[in-house]
């Protein structure tokens, strides 16, 4: 089944420097990639998503980008604010039919002010 | 934050006791799934519903169930099987069977077995 690691587990920044959180994915025929933002306390909430015909999607200060031949997959977030600060998951759609999602196991981020 | 609902929010149960974990939403969405947050583990399938009266398992079912009756409920049960059942359990529901659509997830229920 798929496989998505996700790197760094935890991340600190000052606030307005970037951050960047990085995905690889085991499953070649994946083609649908989210990101999911987690506030303390709360639901994780659909940010950004990508999928296997675009190499790069900007909203605002976020983007992600894909790489398909390595398998790889980012976020990048500039300009950053205390608001930020969350636990960020990367997931992939796998399946044969892109039945389910699997989750990288977190980024939490903090962001000084 | 309307839309989709868990009830409660916190559950303690003694060991031994199965438990159901309630999971509602009025999105008018075909599917509905249900994770498992552990910290440092991320987001766990257990179960998935592509439509109504149809549910199948995920990569950790061992030690729940799960029935879809209606299309606005996904209602799991935690057993006396399941070894280690204190978690965060998650549910969401999406337009669509397929996972390349939004998932819009539940408040969440903490569930404590001692």
């Amino acid at each position: 089944g798929e496989n998505v690691e996700q790197h760094p587990s935890t991340l600190s920044v000052q606030e307005g420097d970037s951050a960047v959180i990085k995905c690889t994915y085991s499953d070649s025929a994946s083609n649908y990639f989210p990101w999911y933002k987690q506030e303390l306390g709360k639901r994780p909430q659909l940010i950004i998503d990508i999928r296997s015909n675009v190499g790069e999607k900007k909203d605002q200060r976020i983007a992600v980008t894909l790489n398909k031949t390595a398998k790889h997959f980012s976020l990048h977030i500039t300009e950053t604010q205390p608001e930020d600060s969350a636990v960020y998951f990367c997931a992939a759609a796998s399946g044969g039919s892109n039945y389910k999602l699997t989750f990288g196991k977190g980024t939490l981020l903090t962001v000084n002010p | 934050d309307g839309g989709i609902t868990q009830s409660p929010k916190y559950l303690f149960r003694k060991e031994g006791q199965n438990v159901t974990l309630s999971c509602e939403q009025n999105l008018n969405h075909d599917a509905m799934y249900w994770y498992r947050q552990d910290p440092g583990q991320g987001l766990r399938l257990i179960y998935y519903s592509q439509i109504v009266n149809d549910f199948q398992k995920g990569d950790i079912a061992e030690g729940y169930s799960v029935s879809r009756e209606k299309k606005e409920s996904f209602p799991l049960t935690v057993t006396s099987a399941q070894k280690n059942p204190t978690a965060f359990y998650l549910c969401a529901s999406s337009i669509s069977g397929t996972a390349t659509y939004e998932q819009y997830f539940g408040p969440g229920t903490r569930l404590t077995v001692t």
